[in-house]
């Protein structure tokens, strides 16, 4: 149990299109999911807390009109980086809590972007 | 604000040798705190999960040591194998609900 799921694994797209990324959990509902950003060799940092049907709660730096969240159901939330750069491109990393089990988060696999 | 720091940052060690990754975060005031492996290019597996009230988890060859008040937590991992080989990433929960904060990670290498 507790499967999360990201859509697309890899996505290599030119400078200045637009990237949804989704992610789903398979077999939970999921009242709050997290987006982190991952850098060659360097650690997660998270980019946002989205709670379902509410606004996505954005960490300090991160553009919020550049990285869209979007959480309309309990098991799917999707980001969307949009005008991509080259500077952009890193490995995203969902994951999902529920609100019956709130200390434990559920990862998904990533997704690599890389902006051309 | 919270801040977590592993040491070291890369361990390279022969097969069999026993394995002692450092973490360390500045807020004591924790929910609790995970660790994970991460293979190259592969998302998060979790390790083990420890709770601010115990001391300590136990897993197989791994076992995860929680100190909270001097902010301190160790994972062994006994008889290293080459597949032990990827990166560890410490992470503090500071409140049911809360985000996640992760430490830079070790990344480590066992040598056949």
């Amino acid at each position: 149990g507790a499967v999360v799921s990201q859509h697309p694994s890899r996505v290599i797209c030119k400078s200045g299109t637009s990237v949804k990324i989704e992610c789903r959990s398979l077999d939970f509902q999921a009242t709050t999911m997290f987006w982190y950003r991952q850098f060659p060799k360097q650690s997660l940092m998270l980019m946002a807390t989205s709670n379902e049907g509410s606004k996505a709660t954005y960490e300090q730096g991160v553009e919020k009109d550049k990285f869209l969240i979007n959480h309309a159901s309990l098991t799917l939330s999707t980001l969307t980086v949009t005008s991509a750069h080259p500077e952009d491109s890193s490995f995203y990393i969902c994951s999902a809590q529920t609100s019956t089990k709130a200390d434990t988060q559920y990862f998904g696999p990533g997704t690599r972007l890389t902006v051309l | 604000k919270q801040e977590v720091t592993q040491i070291p940052a890369a361990l390279s060690v022969p097969e069999g040798e026993n394995l002692v990754l450092n973490c360390s975060f500045t807020d004591s005031a924790i929910y609790n705190l995970q660790w994970f492996r991460q293979d190259p290019g592969k998302g998060l597996t979790s390790l083990l999960l420890i709770q601010s009230s115990q001391r300590e988890q136990t897993s197989g060859r791994l076992n995860a040591s929680l100190d909270k008040s001097s902010g301190r937590s160790t994972l062994y991992i006994a008889a290293s194998q080459p597949g032990d080989s990827a990166t560890y990433l410490c992470a503090v929960h500071e409140a049911a609900g809360n985000k996640l904060t992760f430490g830079g990670g070790t990344r480590v290498l066992v040598k056949p």
